[in-house]
């Protein structure tokens, strides 16, 4: 079976820029959460969808956005971007809350 | 709020010697702890996860150990190899209220292993 995949895996960015990046997790895995990791730091948590709801959002900004869709992939939106939004952003994906989860590769975004 | 400690930050060490990394965390209300491998600019390996009602789990060179109440977790490797070399991360996740099923994570421990 196919892991959490995610794509694009590198993309740079100017600042005030949007971007959109995109999740699909693990067959019959119904939960997706979206973390950012800063280099040097371990990730943080900024959504948490299941069943298409959010479930929970971490404290950034409401430049960044996210949805679930109804086959379950998901995407993350960031608007304005800025120079600190350069990280690694990773997604995970659980059969449901609070089970194991499981990450995918991450896009790395670079905002010059 | 949750905080997840990690201790060393960094570890340099020769082949084949037994390694322990600490973890340690704010709130014993955890549903399970989880232990990832990093590779540089990779995504995360699920190496261990425990539940709260367990004291340890074991694969291969890997043994983690959990102390719920007194919010701290280790985790063993045996007999290290250069292929181990990575970043090791802890994660906990909360077992109730808006926080249930998001990780908290450490800031990972490096971890070199040298031929």
């Amino acid at each position: 079976d196919a892991g959490v995949t995610q794509s694009p895996t590198h993309l740079i960015k100017t600042r005030g820029q949007h971007v959109t990046l995109r999740c699909s997790p693990i067959s019959g895995h119904k939960s997706v959460s979206w973390y950012q990791q800063v280099l040097g730091q371990g990730p943080q948590f900024i959504f948490q969808y299941y069943e298409k709801e959010e479930r929970g959002r971490g404290n950034f900004p409401d430049r960044f956005s996210a949805r679930q869709f109804p086959n379950y992939s998901s995407e993350l939106n960031v608007n304005a971007l800025l120079l600190g939004d350069s990280a690694l952003y990773l997604c995970a994906s659980s059969l449901d809350l609070p089970y194991e989860q499981y990450f995918g590769p991450g896009t790395r975004l670079t905002v010059t | 709020k949750q905080e997840v400690t990690q201790i060393p930050a960094a570890l340099s060490v020769p082949e084949g010697e037994n390694l322990v990394l600490n973890c340690s965390f704010t709130d014993s209300a955890i549903y399970n702890l989880q232990w990832f491998r990093q590779d540089p600019g990779k995504g995360l390996t699920s190496l261990l996860l425990i539940q709260s009602s367990q004291r340890e789990q074991t694969s291969g060179r890997l043994n983690a150990s959990l102390d719920k109440s007194s919010g701290r977790s280790t985790l063993y490797i045996a007999a290290s190899q250069p292929g181990d070399s990575a970043t090791y991360l802890c994660a906990v996740t909360p077992d109730r209220g808006s926080t249930l099923g998001r990780l908290y994570f450490g800031r990972g421990t490096q971890l070199t292993v040298w031929p």
